[in-house]
């Protein structure tokens, strides 16, 4: 069963941009989508966008079109999910999660991004 | 976009008892559908796909109904772990969208 190990917190200043790791480990790393879901604080999830690793091709949520991009690096396992223009209202644990079917299982252990000036 | 509405937002009940959610998708997403489960301070879990299918080690007090456009999350009877909040997730045209919640909480 695949684990994924996200990178630690940052704090990031207004109108930067923000980039986090989710490595995988234990499994086939190419037979899942990757996708990366944020929670605000008090709030519920929001999917934003996810990425097929062995073909390379993402696709986004509406929202976050044009301020994000998936990618992923098939030789070490890793996908990463950067976010630019970060302004306050992005201030959230993000998690990235893997898929096969429907169905998101597992997660990584989220990554807390405080936007703050 | 498909939106996911859920009720009830808070449901409190007493351990041993049925606690039903019901999760309704503003048009069919057939049967893609998926429920999770989340606790403070934890990633969400995997409890139902597609519909009505339990997840790898999930308690069979867990069950998923529906199709279209209506879903329901059942859980038999409350164990003292299951107090958390809920989420449903549908899945359209390779995008994904989630419920806004339901919070179990004890009475």
């Amino acid at each position: 069963q695949v684990q994924l190990v996200q990178s630690g917190a940052e704090v990031k200043k207004p109108g930067s941009s923000v980039k986090v790791s989710c490595k995988a480990s234990g499994g086939t790393f190419s037979s899942y989508t990757i996708s990366w879901v944020r929670q605000a604080p008090g709030q519920g999830l929001e999917w934003m966008g996810r990425i097929i690793p062995i073909l390379g091709i993402a696709n986004y949520a509406q929202k976050f079109q044009g301020r994000v991009t998936i990618t992923a690096d098939k030789s070490t396992s890793t996908a990463y999910m950067e976010l630019s223009s970060l302004r306050s209202e992005d201030t959230a644990v993000y998690y990235c999660a893997g898929s096969i079917t429907m169905g998101f299982d597992p997660w990584g252990q989220g990554t807390l991004v405080t936007v703050s000036s | 976009e498909i939106v996911l509405t859920q009720s009830p937002a808070t449901l409190s009940l007493s351990p041993g008892e049925r606690a039903t959610l019901s999760c309704r998708a503003s048009q069919s997403v057939s049967s893609y559908l998926a429920w999770y489960q989340q606790k403070p301070g934890q990633a969400p879990r995997l409890l139902i796909y597609d519909a009505s299918n339990r997840a790898t080690g999930i308690p069979a007090r867990f069950s998923g109904s529906g199709s279209g456009t209506d879903f329901t999350l059942t859980i038999s009877s409350l164990e003292p772990e299951d107090f958390a909040v809920y989420y449903c997730q549908q899945r359209s045209n390779w995008r994904w969208t989630f419920g806004q919640g339901t919070k179990v909480e004890i009475k």
